[in-house]
């Protein structure tokens, strides 16, 4: 069985850039989230994405986006990038009925100059 | 809001020692509890989780929690220490009635000394 990938595992923008991110979930599961993680800090919740609709949204601006695909798949982007936004991004995903036992990916750290 | 609060950032144990790690959450709902690991340069993995069945929980590697609702409390503990158990922990709660969304604490660092 296959677990959370992320891709790319480093990335380091500038200012103002655009970034995708990207999140293959573990087999079988059709439920992914994205949290962002500080340095130093604990996660922080962004969204998650079910059967590719946006289903609950953390305390985050709306250049902080996502998608998910009909194979599960799922994408973060973030526009208009700013030096806070430098931290390790996590996937998480979970299978049909148990949204709250999650998996996790090992994380794309972003770094923002 | 649910929110959890993790005592002390680093806590520091021989091999072989008790390791206790502490947690405090607040929520407006019977609160379901998790704890994770993350080791260094990884994701978080789940060491356990509390849904309101038996308030001793048992999970890998060893650990358990207990759920004290008197206390507010759902302390991590392993009754021997271990040099691989060297990682990051956090305590967590769901965000109340919204299944999606889990709420982390701040973390604490655990090292072990030989």
């Amino acid at each position: 069985e296959t677990g959370v990938t992320q891709s790319p595992t480093h990335l380091i923008k500038t200012r103002g850039q655009q970034v995708t991110l990207r999140c293959s979930s573990q087999s079988g599961h059709n439920t992914v989230s994205w949290y962002q993680q500080a340095l130093g800090q604990g996660p922080q919740f962004i969204f998650q994405y079910y059967r590719e609709e946006e289903n609950g949204r953390g305390n985050f601006p709306p250049r902080f986006s996502g998608l998910q695909f009909p194979n599960y798949s799922s994408e973060l982007n973030v526009n208009a990038l700013e030096l806070d936004d430098s931290a390790l991004y996590l996937c998480a995903s979970s299978r049909e009925g148990a949204p709250d036992t999650q998996y996790f990916g090992p994380g794309t750290r972003l770094t923002v100059l | 809001a649910q929110s959890v609060t993790q005592l002390g950032s680093h806590v520091s144990v021989s091999e072989g020692a008790l390791v206790l790690l502490r947690c405090n959450y607040s929520s407006s709902v019977p609160p379901y509890l998790f704890w994770y690991v993350q080791y260094p340069n990884q994701g978080l993995q789940l060491l356990l989780k509390y849904t309101s069945a038996a308030t001793l929980v048992k999970g890998i590697n060893g650990f358990e929690a207990e759920f004290k609702k008197s206390e507010t409390s759902f302390h991590l503990t392993k009754p021997s220490a271990h040099m691989s158990d060297a990682a990051e922990y956090f305590c967590a709660v769901r965000g109340g009635s919204s299944a999606s969304k889990i709420i982390f604490g701040s973390g604490t660092r655990l090292s072990i000394r030989p």
